[in-house]
């Protein structure tokens, strides 16, 4: 069962912050934060993950609050290819199959012209 | 550039016939990989981990003898659909991450399967 609960739409501007919501209250110390997002018809894509400290790399800025139950993705510049489904997920540190990644139903964010 | 390549991107078959789909790690090896599907505006459902060397391990569910996976090497398993139906008709999508703690995982581009 997915360990996150994110809204299930939202809509920004282009060229505005788009900003995407994720609980995750049962996060354990050794889990992990991942974003990756699908755009139709594809493999999902890894967007960022982080642990406890806020990260930033050239597609997004993630967000981590200090008790570690939410988090936010944030991408500073949405253009209409953002158009996609972002999933949050939960995952720990260990190896080989303890490491497998399991999906809840994303947010589907649609950048509007 | 693509850590995951899966192959066929896309391929028609009979109902009853069987069909592989190919997953390659090109830049790491990889000890284990995830065989997922994922049916029209679902979420992807994890079918499958394959672990080199040894058996896979299928989730609840998911008929084993049905769908076999091979991980014959560090760098390539294979989904063999058997005896398709078009029940079967899906997006299939294969991962893979390296063999350290907490490396990414990342994701093939995926195979449309689609049984007539």
């Amino acid at each position: 069962d997915a360990k996150t609960t994110q809204p299930t739409s939202m809509d920004c501007a282009e060229g505005r912050a788009a900003n995407l919501p994720c609980n995750h209250s049962t996060i354990s110390g050794n889990e992990y934060v991942y974003w990756y997002r699908q755009i139709h018809s594809q493999g999902p894509q890894y967007i960022i993950h982080g642990l406890k400290n806020n990260e930033t790399n050239e597609m997004a800025s993630l967000i981590i609050t200090e008790d570690r139950k939410s988090s936010t993705l944030i991408l500073p510049h949405a253009t209409l290819r953002d158009t996609a489904v972002y999933y949050c997920i939960v995952r720990g540190s260990n190896t080989g199959a303890n490491s497998k990644l399991t999906f809840g139903k994303g947010i589907t964010l649609s950048v509007r012209p | 550039g693509a850590v995951v390549s899966q192959h066929p991107s896309w391929v028609i078959c009979k109902s009853g016939t069987s069909v592989k789909i190919e997953c390659r790690s090109l830049d790491f090896q990889a000890t284990t990989m995830f065989w997922y599907r994922q049916f029209p505006k679902q979420s992807l459902m994890l079918m499958a981990t394959s672990n080199e060397g040894s058996k896979a391990t299928y989730e609840q569910g998911v008929e084993k003898d049905k769908f076999l996976i091979n991980h014959a090497s560090l760098t390539l398993s294979t989904l063999t659909v058997t005896s398709a139906h078009p029940e079967d008709s899906s997006f299939y999508i294969c991962s893979s991450a390296g063999t350290l703690p907490g490396n990414t995982i990342y994701f093939g581009e995926g195979s449309w399967l689609t049984v007539v």
